[in-house]
């Protein structure tokens, strides 16, 4: 399979605890971006990589969000101290080229914050 | 701020006939737009794109309508089948941007 991985598929955990997303973007993309898409919405962007930079991050949604690209292949999102209001789905699409292009989206990672 | 917006969260539509999904936008540098298709419980599936210098392009099915001046793009499906029963989200960026903005989406259902 050469689309776009996420993992887990489905995360719950407790309110206060730390998760990290990972995303496998296809091989060949130097873009690769994180949604968030709640229930009725449409995603909503939080953050892109070009390569292993960060180029746009002011959309993420509080300090307790962060995401890293080392290498720039796979991705993290990391949410500290979840909150109820962090269950939605994250999204991770990947893309090729310098400039805004056709995103491939992963199956995405379901959070559920009890 | 909602710079794109689906102002039908749903649409019924017998199969065989046509199915028109609107779009409308505001912020006038957007110049590339796309329509993805969502089932539930997995990501988005790319299905057309069009740029500004075109006002329609055609994917077998699908075609998509661009209408500039009015900031309105529309997605037309015939002949409609049941499979086509999804979501679908228009999405816009500038050239010079980096990210896409999605609308709320459109729930389509196909009456077989």
């Amino acid at each position: 399979d050469t689309g776009v991985s996420q993992d887990p598929r489905h995360k719950i955990t407790k309110r206060g605890q730390n998760v990290t997303f990972r995303c496998d973007p296809i091989s060949e993309h130097n873009r690769l971006y994180w949604y968030r898409q709640t229930l009725g919405q449409g995603p909503e962007f939080l953050t892109y990589f070009q390569n292993e930079a960060q180029l746009e991050k002011s959309r993420l949604l509080s300090d307790r969000f962060s995401a890293e690209r080392p290498k720039g292949s796979f991705s993290t999102l990391e949410i500290q101290r979840t909150e109820q209001g962090d269950s939605a789905m994250y999204l991770c699409a990947s893309s090729l080229g310098l400039a805004a292009g056709e995103l491939f989206f992963g199956e995405g990672s379901r959070l559920t914050v009890l | 701020d909602q710079q794109v917006k689906q102002n039908s969260p749903s649409l019924s539509v017998q199969e065989g006939r046509i199915s028109i999904l609107n779009c409308d936008y505001t912020n006038s540098m957007f110049d590339y737009f796309l329509w993805y298709k969502k089932y539930p419980a997995e990501g988005p599936t790319f299905l057309i794109s069009i740029s500004s210098i075109k006002d329609k392009n055609e994917d077998g099915r699908f075609t998509v309508f661009l209408n500039k001046s009015a900031k309105h793009l529309s997605l037309h499906i015939v002949p409609s089948q049941p499979g086509d029963s999804a979501v679908y989200f228009c999405a816009a960026s500038a050239h010079t941007g980096n990210q896409f903005y999605f609308g709320t989406g459109t729930s389509l259902t196909v009456i077989p």
